[in-house]
């Protein structure tokens, strides 16, 4: 069964950066699919952030556009969400997810990590 | 961006009865014969959990109690007979246009 699980800070300072790491597990991050990150803000409210997909291309939210980067290892399986000049706005928990690329809905989640934008 | 919004926000109903949760979109969401309107299931502390793809779609392993259906901007997500583990907070979600985005959600509790 694929898996995905999400790591890194829990805690970054505002106008630092954020960097998280997603490592797929049962499926190569090369094979089909989009790779996405996901936030929930507290309150609960759901943005898309963007993806990267099977080829290496990659889509991003607008609001975020200046901000995001999302990029791959393959030889680990993994791919990475930096997002730069954060606030505290930016405290949100943070999932990565997979998306059949023309399909486009998220069919595999990973658990979720909290970060907390606070000085 | 495309607006989605949920009704009602929460909602409660009781077990064995029937649970209907509608999404509107501010803008069409179907194309290519498509609607590209999805749901998830979220319980406390978990990520959502996709029950239905493209409006009307069953997700594997989703039980049958759970059904879809609309299309452009009016879509309904059905739980029938509503079961005790059915309390969650429940999500639509559109992907037809970037970005995607989510509705804010409509919590289900049992009465």
């Amino acid at each position: 069964d694929v898996q995905l699980q999400e790591s890194g800070p829990g805690l970054v300072k505002p106008s630092q950066s954020l960097s998280l790491t997603c490592t797929v597990t049962g499926y190569s991050i090369t094979s089909d699919y989009a790779w996405n990150w996901i936030r929930q803000f507290p309150g609960n409210k759901l943005e898309w952030m963007g993806y990267i997909s099977y080829s290496g291309s990659t889509s991003y939210n607008p609001s975020l556009k200046s901000r995001i980067s999302i990029t791959r290892d393959t030889s680990k399986n993994q791919f990475f969400l930096q997002l730069n000049s954060v606030t505290t706005e930016d405290t949100a928990t943070y999932y990565c997810a997979r998306q059949p690329l023309r399909l486009r809905y998220f069919d595999v989640w990973g658990a979720g990590t909290t970060v907390t934008v606070s000085s | 961006d495309i607006v989605l919004t949920q009704s009602p926000a929460s909602l409660a109903v009781s077990l064995g009865q029937r649970a209907t949760i509608s999404c509107r979109a501010s803008e069409s969401v179907d194309s290519y014969g498509n609607s590209f309107m999805h749901w998830y299931q979220q319980k406390p502390g978990q990520p959502p959990k996709l029950l239905i793809y493209r409006a009307s779609n069953l997700e594997s392993g989703i039980p049958a109690r759970f059904s879809g259906s609309g299309s452009r901007t009016d879509f309904t997500l059905t739980i029938n007979p509503v079961e005790a583990d059915d309390v969650a907070t429940y999500y639509c979600q559109q992907s037809n246009e970037d970005p995607y985005t989510f509705g804010g959600g409509t919590k289900l509790e049992i009465k």
